[in-house]
Formats: structure tokens, sequence, C-alpha cells
């Protein structure tokens, strides 16, 4: 089936340790989002790309970068994760931005920062 | 900036009644989707309202878009312990029609 999937789906790191979460697709979508998710919040969006076009929201920190290096995957690096930085990680996808499409989110990685 | 709201926050209902979100866009919508997400889970897209005025039906979730296309909700009628989870609106984000700007959900939690 075609889907969304995110690795690993629990991450623990220490206090300003870089970390790198996954994500890839099977659903051959342009677009390629990634969120930050606290709990009881709603999804926030960090950057997402249009095929290779990033766009990054102007509110996210300098800490979080993303790399695209093809259409199916798509890699969140947090360069100093803080504290503050542990939440869940949803990575979504949608088809195209002719107008607001459905997007399909990974089941998520749960990061702990010690 | 362009925000979107949600009411209520929290609706703990009994089995078997109804339950009802509110969605309210300060800016006029060209489209709105709605969302639900298990605990522990993560988001899945249950619909999307385009037309002003529109009313789309699952089994027993009826959804509606406002005339003036800046307002949505989502009503369920007789709640089951399946319906628990918390339910996002959405709509697009200024400045780029393929980003989503997301309420602060609902979230329903059904006494069985």
């Amino acid at each position: 089936d075609a889907m969304v999937i995110q690795n690993p789906r629990y991450q623990v790191t220490q206090f300003g340790k870089p970390v790198t979460l996954s994500c890839s697709q099977t659903l051959n979508h342009n677009v390629m989002y990634w969120y930050q998710q606290k709990s009881s919040q709603a999804p926030k969006l960090l950057f997402h790309y249009y095929d290779k076009d990033f766009n990054n929201e102007a509110d996210t920190p300098d800490n979080f970068q993303s790399r695209r290096p093809n259409t199916s995957f798509c890699f969140l690096d947090i360069r100093s994760p803080g504290l503050g930085d542990a939440a869940m990680y949803l990575c979504a996808t949608s088809r195209d931005d002719r107008y607001t499409d459905t997007q399909y989110f990974g089941p998520g990685t749960r990061l702990t920062v010690l | 900036g362009q925000q979107v709201m949600q009411i209520p926050q929290y609706q703990h209902v009994q089995e078997g009644e109804d339950f009802t979100t509110y969605c309210n866009s300060s800016t006029t919508l060209s489209n709105i989707q709605w969302y639900k997400q298990r605990p522990g889970g993560h988001p899945v897209f249950l619909i999307q309202l385009v037309k002003s005025g529109e009313v789309k039906k699952q089994k027993r979730l009826t959804f509606q878009f406002g005339e003036a296309k800046k307002n949505s909700s989502l009503h369920i009628t007789a709640t089951q312990t399946t319906d628990v989870g918390t339910y996002f609106c959405a709509g697009p984000g200024v400045g780029g029609s393929e980003k989503l700007v997301f309420g602060k959900g609902t979230k329903l939690t059904v006494n069985p």
C-alpha cells in the first residue's frame, strides 16, 4: 500500500546532540511537510518542500534544518536539540498545490531530549 | 496573521449523545479540511469542503461549510467509543496554498 513512513518511531537524544529524523513516501507526491506537535496542541508547520523548492516558516528556529535528496525522501535535522524540542514530529505529503490538497501524515517520530 | 479558531477545546459526552465542534477563520477560505487524530496516532484526513454552504455526510458525521466560507462545523450523531480522538479543522495558509493552518482541535472523550 502507498504510504508515508517515518523512522525511527521513537528517538531519544541528549541535550545538544544532533539528531536526524527520516521520512519516506511511496505516494509520489510533490509536496512534503514537517510538523512539530506537542502534547494537546495542533501540528505546527516547520517547513515544506514543493518538489525541490524549500519553504521555511518564519518562526521556525535555525536549529531545524531539512533535506530532500529525492522525491521519496525527506529528512529533518535538529542541530542542537534543547529540552523544548521534545515533541512528536510528523511528516506529511500532498499531491500538488492547485488548491490545498489532502495531506497524508506518517505515524510520527516521538523525540525525547535528555 | 491568519487564524483558525476551533471550539470547544474539550468535549466529554456519554455514548449515544451528539457532538459538535465549530471552526472559524479570520479570513475567507477557499476550502476547509477536517482531520481526526486518535490518541497516540497521527492526523487522518476526513473530508474537504470547497463550496459555500456545502454539507457532506459520512455515516454519522455531518460536515458543513458556511455561506461566507469563514466557518465550518462537524457534527457527530449518536457518538460511539470509536469516535474518541481530537478533531482538527484546517484551512489554506496565506501565501501558499499548499500549506494548511490548523485549528487547535477539539478533544472528544466518550463515556461508555
